[in-house]
């Protein structure tokens, strides 16, 4: 089966500019997260979506950082306006809703200069 | 709320030789317990995992026991290769609910050396 996809694989934005992640889920899988990764550190769950509906954003900081996910299936999440501290790797994980084994994507590294 | 606690790294080993990364948890009930590893440059991927207590996961010749009497979930392998070299995530997923909700640790990273 084909992995989770996400896009760009890289990107550098100076602060206060805005920024945006695609991800595209394994097909078939309901649920879906968009986890931080700063260097050093465990990822760090930023939204988790069942279908197109969020179940947990309690650690989205919804001032500057938005997700959707229209139809339940891609995802998109934006950072508007970047801070220094937003530099990390941005990643996308797929799941069957009842299962605890995540699938995840490459990844996206911003940095924010 | 639930965490995961790791053994802080790096962890620097020669070919061969034998690897224990210790992971402890905290949380309420009996929570599913995965391994997961992230090799330079990619996501993380699924290493082993184990849903209730006593029960061994194993993978590629790494393994892991649920231990509900001392909340462990120890990953070992007997002969690292340089292969393994990677960041290795514990990581928790309660039972309770129909969404699965998992909290990672802050990984050991792994360096074997030939």
């Amino acid at each position: 089966e084909a992995g989770v996809a996400q896009s760009p694989r890289y990107k550098i934005i100076e602060k206060r500019q805005s920024v945006a992640f695609w991800c595209n889920p394994i097909s078939g899988h309901a649920t879906l997260y968009w986890y931080q990764q700063i260097l050093g550190q465990g990822p760090k769950l930023l939204i988790q979506f069942q279908n197109n509906g969020v179940v947990d954003d309690s650690q989205l900081p919804k001032d500057r950082f938005s997700a959707e996910r229209l139809k339940g299936v891609d995802s998109t999440l934006k950072i508007q306006p970047a801070k220094l501290e937003d530099s990390a790797v941005y990643l996308c994980a797929s799941s069957y809703p009842d299962r605890g084994t995540l699938h995840f994507g490459n990844g996206t590294r911003l940095t924010v200069t | 709320g639930d965490s995961v606690t790791q053994m802080e790294g790096p962890v620097t080993l020669s070919e061969e030789a034998f690897l224990t990364i210790n992971c402890t948890y905290t949380a309420t009930g009996y929570p599913s317990l995965f391994w997961y590893v992230q090799y330079p440059g990619e996501g993380l991927q699924l290493l082993l995992k184990a849903t209730k207590a006593d029960d061994k996961g194993s993978n590629k010749g790494f393994e892991a026991t649920y231990r509900k009497e001392t909340t462990s979930f120890h990953l070992e392998k007997g002969s690292v290769q340089v292969s393994d070299s990677a960041v290795y995530f514990c990581a928790l997923s309660p039972r309770s609910g129909g969404y699965q909700k998992v909290t990672f640790g802050t990984g050991t990273k792994l360096q074997v050396i030939p």
